[in-house]
């Protein structure tokens, strides 16, 4: 079945260093992914999109990329925040519009 | 915010009762979906609504499982003697159709259900 997992389960980053989150996914024939994240007690939180078109997209002080040959994405987050501290989620679009999340990864921000 | 709401926020049965929860989607979008996170995981996709013709359920959803959303614009999601395997929090998101394919489901707070 289709599948989505992250490479690490916590990262931890000094505030002002930018971050990376990776991404894998199984199923070749994904045309969207979406990064989410998700505070303690939150619903997750639209962050940055890509279409399966495209390899890289950029928004403010985040970054995705997209390398469809091995089936990874990344989520690049500039000059990182303590705000920025919470847990990250990769999905990509299945059949019916579902999403299929991977288990996330939490970045903890330290001053 | 983004606009979709959930109630209640926090619901707490003993098990073996019934327990409903309720979506209200951002106004035009026609697509509702319900997913459920338990700790330390990803949403996982439960079943999807265009308007009110439900199209998609996921095996996760058990017979105990049901979702409506009689006029196209709530839904609820019932939960029938419930047992402790069903704490978990349930995630309620809502998008529109848009040209290109970017189409992005907003989620609400969820509601975090603990069984006893």
């Amino acid at each position: 079945g289709e599948s989505v997992g992250l490479h690490l389960p916590t990262l931890s980053v000094q505030e002002g260093d930018n971050s990376i989150i990776n991404c894998a996914y199984s199923n070749s024939a994904s045309d969207y992914f979406i990064w989410y994240k998700q505070e303690s007690g939150k619903g997750p939180q639209f962050i940055i999109d890509i279409r399966s078109n495209m390899d890289k997209r950029q928004g403010q002080r985040v970054t995705v990329l997209l390398n469809k040959t091995v089936k990874h994405l990344s989520l690049q987050i500039a000059a990182t925040q303590p705000g920025d501290s919470a847990v990250y989620f990769c999905a990509a679009r299945g059949g019916y519009n579902k999403l299929i999340f991977g288990a996330g990864t939490r970045l903890a921000v330290h001053p | 915010d983004t606009g979709v709401s959930q109630n209640p926020r926090h619901k707490i049965t003993k098990r073996g009762q019934n327990v409903t929860f309720r979506c209200d989607p951002i106004s035009e979008h026609n697509r509702l979906y319900w997913y459920r996170q338990t700790l330390g995981q990803g949403p996982e996709f439960l079943t999807y609504f265009q308007n009110e013709a439900q199209l998609e359920k996921s095996r996760l959803l058990s017979d105990r499982f049901s979702a409506e959303r009689p006029k196209g614009s709530f839904s609820t999601l019932e939960i029938q003697r419930t047992e402790q395997g069903d704490s978990a929090m349930y995630l309620c998101a809502s998008s529109s159709p848009i040209m290109g394919g970017q189409e992005t489901q907003y989620f609400g707070p969820g509601t975090r259900l603990l069984v006893l």
